[in-house]
C-alpha cells in the first residue's frame, strides 16, 4: 500500500515562530488533507489540498503532486496550535478512497 | 455547521462483552467510513460505505466486528466480543462522495479492561 511520512515527528517552538511540516508520500493520489487533532481526540479539517496552493489565515499548504509531497506552513505560532499535525492521502489505484495517515507531527507551542 | 455527529463520547466494557457505535454522517453526504486509531498512530480504514453497501471492508476484523448503514443514513459498528487490543479511537467520517473531502466527528474512546 500507499506510504506516508511526515517530518520532523516532533516540533517544538516559542509563541510567534514560524514552522514548516512536510508529508511525502510514495504514489500518486488525488486526495491530500491535512488535519489538526485537538487534545480531545477531534481531526479538524486544516486543508483539501491534493495539488496547488491555499492559504487560511495564518496556516498555508503547498501540495506538489508531481513530487509526491506536501507543506503545512504555520506562521505567528499560537499557543492554541499544539497538538498534532496529520496529513493523509487518497485516491489511489490500490487503496481506492480510503485516507491513508502518516505518523503525525507533534507540535508544542510554549508561550 | 453541519457536522459528524458520533455516540457515545466515551466507553468503557469488559472483555467479552458487546459494544456498539453510532454515526450520523453530514446530510446529504453518500459515503461514509469508520476508522480506528491507536494512541500515538494515525487513523487507519475498517470500513467504508457508498450509501447502504460495503465497499471496502478489507481491513475489518470480520469475526469480532460488523458495520451496517441499512438505510443509506447512520450507521452502527459492533464489536462483539471486545478484547483488550481493542482499546482505542474509533472516529466516523463521511464526505460527497469517494475521493471527496471527507469529515471527521468527534469520535468514541474506548476503553476495554
Amino acid at each position: 500500500g500507499i506510504q506516508v511520512e511526515q517530518s520532523p515527528p516532533d516540533l517544538i517552538l516559542q509563541e510567534g515562530a514560524n514552522s514548516t511540516l512536510r508529508c511525502n508520500f510514495s504514489d500518486s493520489v488525488n486526495n491530500l488533507q491535512w488535519f489538526h487533532q485537538n487534545p480531545w481526540g477531534q481531526l479538524i479539517n486544516l486543508f483539501y489540498i491534493p495539488s496547488g496552493t491555499k492559504q487560511n489565515g495564518r496556516l498555508s499548504a503547498t501540495t506538489v503532486a508531481t513530487e509526491r509531497y506536501s507543506l503545512l506552513y504555520i506562521s505567528s505560532s499560537q499557543t492554541t496550535d499544539s497538538g498534532v499535525y496529520f496529513c493523509a492521502v487518497g485516491g489511489t489505484e490500490t487503496s481506492g478512497s480510503r485516507l491513508t495517515f502518516g505518523e503525525g507531527t507533534q507540535l508544542t507551542v510554549n508561550p | 455547521e453541519a457536522e459528524v455527529a458520533q455516540s457515545p463520547r466515551y466507553k468503557i466494557t469488559e472483555k467479552s462483552q458487546a459494544v456498539a457505535f453510532w454515526c450520523d454522517p453530514i446530510s446529504g453526504h453518500a459515503t461514509l467510513y469508520w476508522y480506528r486509531q491507536i494512541l500515538g498512530q494515525g487513523p487507519e480504514l475498517l470500513v467504508q460505505f457508498q450509501d447502504e453497501s460495503v465497499v471496502d471492508d478489507s481491513q475489518l476484523p470480520k469475526d469480532r466486528f460488523s458495520a451496517e448503514r441499512l438505510k443509506g443514513v447512520d450507521s452502527t459498528l459492533k464489536i462483539q466480543p471486545a478484547e483488550l487490543g481493542d482499546s482505542a479511537m474509533y472516529l466516523c467520517a463521511s464526505s460527497m462522495g469517494p475521493g471527496d473531502e471527507q469529515f471527521f466527528g468527534p469520535g468514541t474512546r474506548l476503553t476495554v479492561l
